[in-house]
């Protein structure tokens, strides 16, 4: 159980594109999803806190403008990074966290390369 | 202020041995405890924990907490090759529906062949 997935597993696109990363609770509803990033031997970093149905909670630094962070039901978040630019390349990973629990399952992770 | 400290930060050992790591917190309405393990890719969970003294174990794997003294520890027995990550610890900081988990900066374990 608590099986969390991520969609896609690796991308490359071009500069000034935009992408979607999706991230869904496979077993489990999660009133609250996580997004990270995280560069080579570097510690997790938050970017944002979504919760079904309301806005994004984003972390000091983050542009919420750039990164759009939608949280459309209680199995699915997407991110999307608009106008990627090659310094956004990095590894994004989300995490959820079932219903009235302080748990929380990570996602495979998306590796995203911008050109 | 709400902090997950970790130790140590690296570690080496050979095949075989026993390693412990540590995790002491301190947060506003602790919650729980979660370990990870962290290789080439995202986290894999291993452990969650709420109440003390009680001892969680899988394999060779087990962690305790301790909400007294405000720590836990992880224990690897017979330790493999294939135990090399890093591994992580972190509590929820906040209330329902506002909270996010606070991180320890990991300890790295090395198992030598």
């Amino acid at each position: 159980g608590a099986v969390v997935s991520q969609h896609p597993s690796r991308v490359i696109c071009k500069s000034g594109t935009s992408v979607k990363i999706e991230c869904r609770s496979l077993d489990f509803q999660a009133t609250t999803m996580f997004w990270y990033r995280q560069f080579p031997k570097q510690s997790l970093m938050l970017m944002a806190t979504s919760n079904e149905g309301s806005k994004a909670t984003y972390e000091q630094g983050v542009e919420k403008d750039k990164f759009l962070i939608n949280h459309a039901s209680l199995t699915l978040s997407t991110l999307t990074v608009t106008s990627a630019h090659p310094e956004d390349s990095s590894f994004y990973i989300c995490s959820a966290s079932p219903l009235a629990e302080y748990e929380q399952y990570f996602g495979p992770g998306t590796r995203l390369t911008v050109t | 202020e709400d902090k997950v400290v970790q130790s140590p930060l690296s570690l080496v050992v050979h095949e075989g041995d026993t390693v412990t790591l540590n995790c002491s917190y301190e947060v506003t309405n602790f919650r729980s405890l979660l370990w990870y393990k962290q290789e080439k890719k995202a986290p894999t969970f291993l452990f969650m924990l709420t109440s003390s003294g009680i001892e969680k174990k899988s394999g060779r794997l087990s962690s305790i907490l301790d909400k007294k003294e405000l720590f836990s520890i992880l224990n690897i027995t017979a330790t493999q090759t294939g135990d090399s990550a890093v591994y992580l610890c972190a509590t929820p900081r906040g209330t329902s529906g506002t909270y996010k988990y606070i991180f320890g900066t990991g300890t790295r374990l090395k198992v030598l062949a």
